[in-house]
């Protein structure tokens, strides 16, 4: 089964502390990316790759990196979480530069 | 001027209506074009895309497509208690990065 998978799906931490949100795919995309959703601003783009070891901007990186050794992995990193940063994000892939996402279930998380 | 702009709703219709979305997006070399469907609590999920001026079918529904007007619409025939959802309209640039760029999405009411 096609599958984007995200952990973790909640989290609560506290502002400063390293997190890791984990993302893997099964479906041998070269295109993956994260996004943020927030009420009333909609999904926003964080970063993107379009391979192993090619990353990109989105719209709203600060605060964020991402890493992709592997292809089918491409996990978002928080150095140092604030609550701003409160958000529901998603892992997209895409098997080609089509646009047509394909989203993993989502992480909610909450930074005190 | 936002990127691509829908009413957030909600658009309430009764059961068997035709619902009728709408989004319009502000840059002119846009190219692909997209409907996401979001169920409350879940990911989006791609409903329909649309590549050229037209209309495009795909079962009940129906994605319309106007570059000339900077205008897409998504029209949801026979609509069902199901089809309550939030719609996202998403755009794509041409080029070889995955930039896509969302809409906040309208909300759909089908009352039974």
């Amino acid at each position: 089964e096609a599958q984007v998978t995200q952990n973790p799906r909640y989290l609560i931490t506290v502002t400063g502390k390293k997190l890791t949100v984990t993302c893997s795919q099964n479906m041998n995309h070269e295109y993956m990316s994260w996004y943020r959703q927030d009420p009333g601003l909609g999904l926003r783009q964080i970063y993107y790759s379009m391979n192993v070891e090619v990353t990109d901007k989105g719209d709203v990186p600060e605060g964020y990196k991402v890493s992709r050794k592997e292809k089918r992995n491409f996990p978002l990193i928080l150095e140092s979480p604030s609550p701003n940063q409160t958000s529901l994000y998603f892992c997209a892939t895409s098997g080609g530069n089509t646009g047509e996402l394909f989203f993993g279930e989502g992480s909610r998380l909450t930074v005190l | 001027q936002k990127e691509v702009e829908q009413n957030s709703g909600p658009l309430s219709v009764p059961e068997g209506a035709i619902a009728s979305l709408n989004c319009t997006y502000s840059d002119r070399v846009s190219q692909s074009f997209f409907w996401y469907r979001q169920y409350s609590g879940k990911s989006p999920e791609l409903i329909m895309s649309i590549y050229s001026n037209g209309d495009k079918e795909d079962g009940r529904f129906t994605a319309q497509l106007n570059k000339a007007s900077q205008y897409v619409s998504l029209l949801i025939r026979d609509s069902q208690p199901s089809d309550s959802a939030t719609y996202l309209c998403a755009v794509k640039r041409p080029g070889g990065y995955q930039k896509v760029t969302f809409g906040t999405g309208t909300k759909l009411q089908v009352i039974p």
